[in-house]
């Protein structure tokens, strides 16, 4: 049981660059997030999801994309990298029926883009 | 929109002492959940402690222990006999146990450090 796995754990992109930041979970949870570290502003919530292919934006989408075609899997776009999205992200799960329970994160992906 | 705040942006204390955390939330719901979640240097983020709105009763764990005040919305964590490996950023959190999604809502993060 591996818990939420994130990859990669760093990444340098050029302004400019599109990737994926890739997560999967083997706990077969329900929900999935995606959350956006920086200083001063704790963790914020860019998009969600609650079950295989239903997708919700949270407070900053601008600039993601996500989809959820498997219950394990919750990838992150980035569509055209700028330098505001420097920052440390994490994604973040936990099963619908244990509604008292806060999320698993994964270990986070620290991103740079020059 | 709920919003959480923690007005302490370092705290110190030294190794074996007892610590508060403050934290401050703003919601117009009566049901919900409360969370403190620890990150160490490493990065992972941790749960240390939840509580239920519902319950009176403030959460426990080991060494860890809340002063959940719901009136108040006010939601402090006392770390007792602390120890090296407390240091870290802490971070208090809420969800709404109705809102569709029940994001986890986060505050800025207080970086605790711990001294010998």
């Amino acid at each position: 049981n591996a818990g939420v796995t994130q990859t990669p754990k760093f990444q340098v992109l050029k302004t400019g660059q599109s990737m994926t930041l890739q997560c999967a979970q083997d706990m077969n949870h329900e929900y999935m997030s995606w959350y956006r570290q920086d200083p001063g502003m704790g963790l914020r919530l860019i998009h969600y999801s609650v079950g295989a292919g239903i997708t919700d934006q949270g407070e900053v989408p601008n600039g993601y994309n996500v989809s959820r075609s498997t219950t394990e899997d919750f990838p992150l776009r980035l569509l055209s990298a700028a330098p505001s999205q420097t920052s440390v992200y994490f994604c973040a799960s936990r099963p619908d029926r244990a509604r008292g329970y806060g999320y698993t994160f994964g270990s986070g992906t620290r991103l740079t883009v020059v | 929109a709920q919003t959480v705040t923690q007005s302490q942006p370092e705290m110190s204390v030294q190794e074996a002492e007892t610590v508060t955390l403050s934290c401050t939330y703003d919601t117009s719901e009566s049901d919900y959940y409360l969370f403190w979640y620890k990150q160490p240097p490493s990065r992972q983020m941790i749960l240390v402690i939840r509580q239920e709105a519902y319950k009176q009763q403030n959460a426990t764990e080991n060494r860890f222990s809340v002063n959940f005040q719901k009136a108040a919305k006010s939601f402090s964590l006392k770390i007792s006999d602390s120890q090296l490996g407390d240091a870290a950023m802490y971070f208090c959190a809420y969800r709404s146990r109705r809102e569709y999604g029940n994001k986890l809502v986060f505050g800025a993060g207080t970086i605790l450090r711990v001294k010998s």
